[in-house]
């Protein structure tokens, strides 16, 4: 079964460098999607992508955050100054379009120090 | 705007104990919902969705009904299992815009044996 795949596992950074999560969604879905979990809080959206855009984001998608599809199977974000609030468990999802749920990735645990 | 409120745990039961966690919603329009299953030190795990009203979703012995009228999709199970242990994420997607889920703040039940 096709799967939504997550690298790393675990990414460990110092406050103020910059990281790069990536994500390979399914291969033929359309809508990209980030989300972020605060250790033992709600799951919070961040971000949508769709047709090489963003089409929607959330307050929390500041300036320090971008994505990118930089080649048509990854799906990437970046955090350009990592905080130490940064510090989450960040999934990935995809869809194929809108009348199908998303799938999400394992997720990527950023721990900021 | 779209919210989805959970009742809060954390909920313990004995084994074979019949489970309700309640989930209400707040939408404009005909969200999807979806009942979404976190083991510990894992991902997200779609376990079951409706998409229109009086839709009763099911999986693995749980079930949820879409009620429009009452904006609730409350999850259930007659039987819960040790195995069961773990939290548990009421959502909802706009089928516009970017098609984004809002999560609930999630329930996080135990079982004992």
């Amino acid at each position: 079964e096709p799967e939504v795949t997550q690298t790393p596992s675990h990414q460990v950074t110092q406050m103020g460098q910059e990281v790069i999560l990536r994500c390979v969604p399914i291969s033929n879905h359309l809508y990209f999607y980030w989300y972020r979990q605060i250790l033992g809080q709600k799951v919070e959206f961040l971000v949508s992508f769709y047709n090489n855009e963003i089409s929607e984001k959330s307050e929390i998608f500041d300036d320090q955050f971008s994505v990118e599809r930089p080649d048509g199977s990854n799906f990437t974000l970046k955090i350009r100054s990592t905080k130490l609030e940064d510090s989450a468990m960040y999934f990935c999802a995809s869809r194929a379009d809108q009348y199908y749920e998303q799938y999400f990735g394992p997720g990527t645990r950023l721990t900021v120090t | 705007g779209d919210s989805v409120t959970q009742m809060e745990g954390p909920v313990t039961l004995s084994e074979e104990a019949f489970l309700t966690i309640n989930c209400t919603y707040t939408a404009t329009g005909y969200p999807s919902l979806f009942w979404y299953v976190q083991y510990p030190g894992e991902g997200l795990q779609l376990l079951l969705k409706a998409t229109k009203a009086d839709d009763k979703g099911s999986n693995k012995g749980f079930e949820a009904t879409y009620r429009k009228e009452t904006t609730s999709f409350h999850l259930e199970k007659g039987s819960v299992q040790v195995s069961d242990s773990a939290v548990y994420f009421c959502a909802l997607a706009r089928n516009t815009g970017g098609f984004k889920t809002i999560f609930g703040a999630g329930t996080r039940l135990f079982v004992k044996a």
